[in-house]
């Protein structure tokens, strides 16, 4: 069964840019989440996103948002990106609703260099 | 303020012996935690997890404790082997579905 996948790779980009990151959930899973991991720094919570809406955001400015796709894949998009933008994006799935299951499990990352 | 702290940044151990990985956490609200090893520039991948009504889980050669009245859960690989070395993250599962991270401690198992 396919994990959690990301796109693209690596991506460089100059202040002011935007950008768009896309994820791919495990086959069943309902929600993603979105991790920032900036140099340095532990894993910050982005964004959650369940059957299509936004369930809960963390720390972040609105420059930073998403949506999620009726096939449960979601985007991430960054807008006026920012020097300190440049991190380790991360995507993660989990199963909510009737058969929730606590543990997410992470793609591979985006990883997002801004010039 | 932060709700997870793994208060060691790291750990050597020698091949075969126990490596035992700490973590705190200071929200009694907290009713699942979560282990993940992570390599560089890769995601984190799950290693096993716990829910507050146990305090012992076990799978393998990875055991985690989970102290509630301490708030302190601890994570034991035994026997450890090279290929463990990595960052090993504990996380809690947040009230509102978000995991909340520790920095991290980075585990080197020498040969």
């Amino acid at each position: 069964e396919a994990g959690v996948t990301q796109s693209p790779t690596h991506l460089i980009k100059t202040r002011g840019q935007q950008v768009t990151l896309r994820c791919s959930p495990i086959s069943g899973h309902t929600s993603v989440y979105w991790y920032q991991q900036a140099l340095g720094l532990g894993l910050q919570f982005l964004l959650w996103y369940d059957e299509g809406e936004e369930r809960n955001r963390g720390n972040f400015p609105p420059r930073f948002s998403g949506r999620q796709f009726p096939n449960y894949s979601s985007e991430l998009n960054v807008n006026a990106l920012e020097l300190e933008d440049s991190a380790l994006y991360l995507c993660a799935s989990s199963l909510e609703g009737a058969l929730k299951v606590e543990t997410q499990y992470f793609g591979p990352g985006t990883r997002l260099l801004v010039l | 303020d932060q709700q997870v702290k793994q208060n060691s940044p790291s750990l050597s151990v020698q091949e075969g012996r126990i490596s035992i990985l700490n973590c705190d956490y200071t929200n009694s609200m907290f009713d699942y935690f979560l282990w993940y090893k992570k390599y560089p520039a890769e995601g984190p991948t799950f290693l096993i997890s716990i829910s507050s009504i146990k305090d012992k889980n076990e799978d393998g050669r990875f055991t985690v404790f989970l102290n509630k009245s301490a708030k302190h859960l601890s994570l034991h690989i035994v026997p450890s082997q090279p290929g463990d070395s990595a960052v090993y993250f504990c996380a809690a599962k947040g009230s509102q579905g978000n995991l909340i991270f520790g920095k991290g401690t980075k585990l080197s198992v020498k040969p």
